[in-house]
């Protein structure tokens, strides 16, 4: 059973461009959720997806988009990429209801922007 | 709003000896608190979870976690560290006011440093 996986591994870009990054859940997991954790900072909410729609969001600007597919997977798209973008992306996905309901993690993509 | 806080950065213990990893929590209602490990160049790791019932809760690893609702904290802990332990360690809330939505609110992060 393979756990969330993400991809590309590692990305480098320059100011300006465009990136998406890519995560396939857990399986049988319906929800996705994207995190940024910066250079010794703890992962910070971006948005979360269920049933193809965005239905939570953090304190990031609309630069930040995503999109859910009918299988679950689920792309971060980042625009007009600046160098403070530079960070560590998780995703998580989970199992939707409950208050019990865990997030497992991807191992990330590493993003530096230069 | 709700938060986390992880007063140290790093905690140094000998292998063998018990260890403490310190979290406090501010929710407006019931909190729901988990704990989460990283290794280098790893995604985190889900060690355990507190929803509601019994303050002391046991992960995997070996790893536990005190609730306290009067001092607002929830220590990670383990009788007896390993040098493998060696690693990033969060601390999380879950948004209570949201609860369908999942959002997971994080700490800083505490480095444990294991010696052999």
């Amino acid at each position: 059973d393979a756990g969330v996986t993400q991809s590309p591994t590692h990305l480098i870009k320059t100011r300006g461009q465009q990136v998406t990054l890519r995560c396939s859940p857990k399986s049988g997991h319906d929800t996705v959720s994207w995190y940024q954790q910066a250079l010794g900072q703890g992962p910070q909410f971006i948005f979360q997806y269920y049933e193809e729609e965005e239905r939570q969001r953090g304190n990031f600007p609309d630069r930040f988009s995503g999109h859910q597919f009918p299988n679950y997977s689920s792309e971060l798209n980042v625009n007009a990429l600046l160098l403070g973008d530079s960070a560590l992306y998780l995703c998580a996905s989970s199992l939707e209801g409950g208050a019990t309901t865990i997030q497992y993690f991807g191992a990330g993509t590493r993003l530096s922007v230069l | 709003a709700q938060s986390v806080a992880q007063p140290e950065d790093q905690v140094n213990v000998a292998e063998g000896n018990p260890l403490t990893v310190k979290c406090t929590y501010s929710v407006s209602g019931n909190p729901y608190l988990f704990w989460y490990v990283q290794y280098p160049n790893r995604g985190l790791q889900f060690l355990l979870k507190y929803i509601t019932g019994d303050n002391l809760v046991k992960g995997s690893y070996g790893f536990e976690a005190e609730f306290n609702k009067s001092q607002t904290s929830f220590h990670l802990k383990k009788p007896s560290a390993l040098v493998s332990d060696s690693a990033l360690y969060f601390c999380a809330v879950r948004d209570e006011e949201n609860t369908g939505f999942q959002k997971l609110v994080f700490g800083t992060g505490t480095r444990l440093l294991v010696s052999p």
